[in-house]
């Protein structure tokens, strides 16, 4: 039982740099999440997917891209890496918006200096 | 004033004691409400749904509150392992897809 895989798990970026954060799940869940946790915070929420070919905006988009080509995959952007990136990233998914909870992968631990 | 708000912390309870949390959220098109619990910043993991009628699982109740928008964690007889962080999540009900976490309440139980 994968669930929901996040790679990589660790990452250091110098400013401008661009990387793609991955995110997999083998459970058919329609929905899927980005989220990213700054310390002493709550998880705030960057894009969102309720299907292959949807994406929608969350709270904090700036700064971040998004695609979800198929159910499986939703990998996040960042194109110009700033220090105010800095940040641990979580991907969820769900199998519905309304009643159903996320399931979590174990987060990307990600610094830009 | 912040969409889902929550108590601010630390919590800092002896073990045996009886803690309770508060979450206050302002959209109330919203329909569906979760407590998830948060360790060392590890991946949230889901404590309970809640529910219109309230739901207890074990020494975890929890209540919703629509009129007054919002909802409430009680635990019963702390131990040491609740130790972590409590999330109070809310979704958007008129904004499908839209799960908003609180910023979290840290709780301590002390031998």
């Amino acid at each position: 039982n994968a669930g929901v895989t996040q790679t990589p798990k660790f990452r250091i970026l110098k400013i401008g740099q661009s990387m793609t954060l991955q995110c997999a799940q083998d459970m058919n869940h329609n929905y899927m999440y980005w989220y990213r946790q700054d310390p002493g915070m709550g998880l705030k929420l960057i894009y969102y997917s309720v299907g292959a070919g949807i994406t929608d905006k969350g709270e904090v988009p700036n700064g971040y891209n998004v695609s979800r080509s198929t159910t499986e995959d939703f990998p996040l952007r960042l194109e110009l890496a700033a220090p105010s990136q800095t940040s641990v990233y979580f991907c969820a998914s769900s199998d519905n918006s309304y009643n159903s909870p996320l399931h979590f992968g174990n987060g990307t631990r990600l610094t830009v200096t | 004033r912040k969409e889902v708000e929550q108590d601010p912390g630390p919590f800092n309870v002896p073990e045996g004691a009886t803690v309770a949390f508060n979450c206050t959220y302002s959209n109330s098109a919203s329909q569906s409400f979760f407590w998830y619990r948060q360790d060392c910043r590890k991946e949230p993991k889901l404590l309970m749904s809640v529910y219109s009628s309230g739901n207890e699982d074990g020494r975890f109740t929890a209540q919703l509150n629509r009129a007054s928008q919002y909802i409430s964690l009680l635990i019963r007889d702390s131990k040491l392992s609740d130790s972590a962080t409590y999330l109070c999540v809310v979704n958007r009900g008129n904004q499908g897809g839209k799960l908003i976490f609180g910023q979290g309440t840290e709780l301590s139980v002390k031998p």
